[in-house]
Formats: C-alpha cells, structure tokens, sequence
C-alpha cells in the first residue's frame, strides 16, 4: 500500500517564490493534516480537513493555502516563499480524529524546504 | 497552554543495552499519550499509545506507562537493536473546540544504536 504520498522530498526555493507540496493518501480518509518540524521543535499543525472541501486552519498558518477537492488529495501553497518557512513538512492523515478510540494517524516521507 | 517535553538527543547506545527516553507533559483534562517512531527515510509512524492514567502501550519491545502524577509517559525497551535506530517523537492528542483533535509534538529524540 502506498499510504500517504508527499512530492517532492527536497525543495529549494528563493525568496518571493511560490510552490505546492503535493500530498495524497490512498486510505480514504476523511482527515488530512500539514505539520512543519522546526531544527529542535516538534511538529506544530499548519492546516488540517475533515473532509472534501473543508478546511480548517491550526496553530501556524500564515503564509500557507490549502485545498481539498478530493478525499485524496490535500495539497500545501506556498505564496511568497521566506526563510521563515525553511523547514521540514509533513503531510498525515487518519480515518477519524486523531486520538479517537483506536485512530492512528499515518505519515508522508516530509518534504525538506529550504528558501534563500 | 498544552505541551510536551522530551529529552535531547541524540542518545547512543551499544546493542542490547536498556533505553529510556523521558517524556513529560503538560495539559488540561486527560490527554491521550503516544509514542511516534521515524526510521531513516519514512514517515512517522504509531509505536504505542495510552488514552488513560496507569495505562501501559507496548509495541515491538517498547513500553511506555502513562503517569498522571508525574504527567510523564517515558519510553522503555529492555535489549536495543541496531534496527531500533531511529527518532522517536511524543505526543499528546489535545481535544479542542468542535471535537477535531489534533497531536501536540515533542521535538523528537534521535536514536543512535551500535553492534
């Protein structure tokens, strides 16, 4: 099984420019989430949905878009990329609210995002 | 507001010794409690869990026992192997408004195992 998709795995961008991290899951689960991982800081939630077309924000998301107009798709924009964003990116997803009874929440590869 | 704490890495260990890593926490009402793992190259994936004080998670060797009176979930394994060399990150799920839970992360711990 594939699991949960994350494209690409390495990035380097320059101030001002934009780019789509690509994230897909093949679980049919309804809830996705955006993490970033700072060097020495746990993974903080940028965006998160619980369904196709909805879309909710979480602790850090200036500077980010998402969408979700599939079950599998939930990409991550960047507009004007900063250095601020240089981080690493993870995309997860789970059939119901993580934390719930038996939920366990599965994880892309991240994305390691470096602008300059 | 709600938080975890663990303790720096990396540890280094020689095959078969005992692991420990420290996690404590900090939260309102009764969190629930994991132990994420991140081999090189993959995802995080679900090591164990406990939703309720005096709880123990135990997956693959690991255990781990939720204290609610010293709001700590330490990560225990008795005999490491090379193959447990890896970041192990906790976790506590934090229920908020409009019942949409979302994991509140550690920094992560870096395993380091020799032969």
């Amino acid at each position: 099984n594939a699991g949960v998709t994350q494209t690409p795995k390495f990035r380097i961008l320059k101030i001002g420019q934009s780019m789509t991290l690509q994230c897909t899951q093949d679980m049919n689960h309804n809830y996705m989430y955006w993490y970033r991982q700072d060097p020495g800081m746990g993974l903080k939630l940028i965006y998160y949905s619980v369904g196709a077309g909805i879309t909710d924000k979480g602790e850090v998301p200036n500077g980010y878009n998402v969408s979700r107009s599939t079950t599998e798709d939930f990409p991550l924009r960047l507009e004007l990329a900063a250095p601020s964003q240089t981080s690493v990116y993870f995309c997860a997803s789970s059939y119901s609210p993580v934390g719930e009874g038996n939920t366990e929440a599965f994880f892309g590869q991240g994305t390691r995002l470096t602008v300059v | 507001g709600n938080s975890v704490t663990q303790m720096e890495g990396p540890v280094t260990l020689s095959e078969e010794a005992f692991l420990t890593i420290n996690c404590t926490y900090t939260a309102t009402g009764y969190p629930s409690l994991f132990w994420y793992v991140q081999y090189p190259g993959e995802g995080l994936q679900l090591l164990l869990k406990a939703t309720k004080a005096d709880d123990k998670g135990s997956n693959k060797g690991f255990e781990a026992t939720y204290r609610k009176e010293t709001t700590s979930f330490h990560l225990e394994k008795g005999s490491v192997q090379v193959s447990d060399s890896a970041v192990y990150f906790c976790a506590l799920q934090h229920p908020f408004f409009g019942g949409y839970n979302k994991l509140i992360f550690g920094a992560g711990t870096r395993l380091a195992v020799h032969p």
